[in-house]
C-alpha cells in the first residue's frame, strides 16, 4: 500500500509570516509531485507541480522535493488569510499507468 | 472555457438503492479519474478511464464501477448502496495521465445514503 503522510494540523501561522507544510511517501520510484489546495466546502485545486530535486517557485509559493529522503515540501511566502485552507499533496505511484495517491492534508490557518 | 462539470451535485439515497454519477470533462482532456472522499479516508481512488478503457482501479468492491463514453464523458455507478457510501465523488480531469499532469476536479457530487 502506497502511502503519503502529511500532518493533519492546523498549522496556524500569522499574517505575512512563511508558511512551511511537508509530506513524505512511501513509493521510492515516484517521479511526480503535486500540491493542491482545497478551501472548505470546494474540490481541490492544482497549484504546484514538481518533478525534479531541488526547488520550484510560482509566485508566493515555492514547492522543494528530495526524493533521496522522499521528503516534499511548500512554502508559502507572505501568507494572507485567504490562504487558509486545506493543502494535499499527491503523489504520482511509479509504475504502469500510473495512479495518483493523495495524502490526507494538512489544514493552514493564516491568523490577520 | 468550461471545466469540469459533474451531475448531480447533491443526492440522497436509501441503502440498497444504486445511483450513477457524471462527469464531462475539459474538452480536449481524454483522462478521467474517480475518487472517493470522505473526511476520515481523505481522498481514496476510485478508477480512471482513457479512450473508453479503464487503465487503473483502486481497492474498492465490485460494486463500484464506472465507463467512458466516446466523447471522453465518465459515468459511475454505484450498487447496492450502504451507509458507509456515504461521501463526496469527485471527477478529476487530466489531458494524458493525472499522474504526469496532474488534475483539475470537478465541483463533486454529495452523496448522502439514508
Amino acid at each position: 500500500q502506497k502511502e503519503v503522510e502529511q500532518n493533519s494540523g492546523p498549522l496556524s501561522v500569522p499574517e505575512g509570516a512563511i508558511a512551511s507544510l511537508n509530506c513524505t511517501y512511501s513509493d521510492r520510484g515516484s517521479q511526480s509531485f503535486f500540491w493542491y489546495r482545497q478551501y472548505s466546502g470546494k474540490s481541490p485545486e492544482l497549484i504546484m507541480s514538481i518533478y525534479s530535486n531541488g526547488d520550484k517557485e510560482d509566485g508566493r509559493f515555492t514547492a522543494q522535493l528530495n526524493k533521496a529522503s522522499q521528503y516534499v515540501s511548500l512554502l508559502i511566502r507572505d501568507s494572507q488569510p485567504s490562504d487558509s485552507a486545506t493543502y494535499l499533496c499527491a503523489v504520482g505511484d511509479s509504475g504502469g499507468y500510473q495512479k495518483v495517491t493523495f495524502g490526507t492534508g494538512t489544514k493552514l490557518q493564516v491568523i490577520p | 472555457k468550461a471545466g469540469v462539470t459533474q451531475t448531480p451535485r447533491y443526492l440522497i439515497k436509501t441503502r440498497g438503492q444504486q445511483v450513477t454519477l457524471s462527469c464531462s470533462p475539459i474538452s480536449g482532456h481524454r483522462s478521467v479519474s474517480w475518487y472517493q472522499q470522505t473526511p476520515g479516508q481523505g481522498l481514496q481512488f476510485l478508477f480512471e478511464y482513457f479512450s473508453e478503457t479503464q487503465r487503473n482501479k483502486g481497492n474498492f468492491p465490485g460494486r463500484f464501477s464506472g465507463r467512458q463514453f466516446s466523447n471522453s464523458r465518465s459515468e459511475m455507478n454505484v450498487s447496492t448502496l450502504e451507509l458507509g457510501d456515504s461521501a463526496l465523488y469527485l471527477c478529476a480531469s487530466s489531458v494524458e495521465q493525472g499522474a504526469i499532469y496532474g488534475y483539475t476536479f470537478g465541483s463533486g457530487t454529495r452523496l448522502t445514503v439514508v
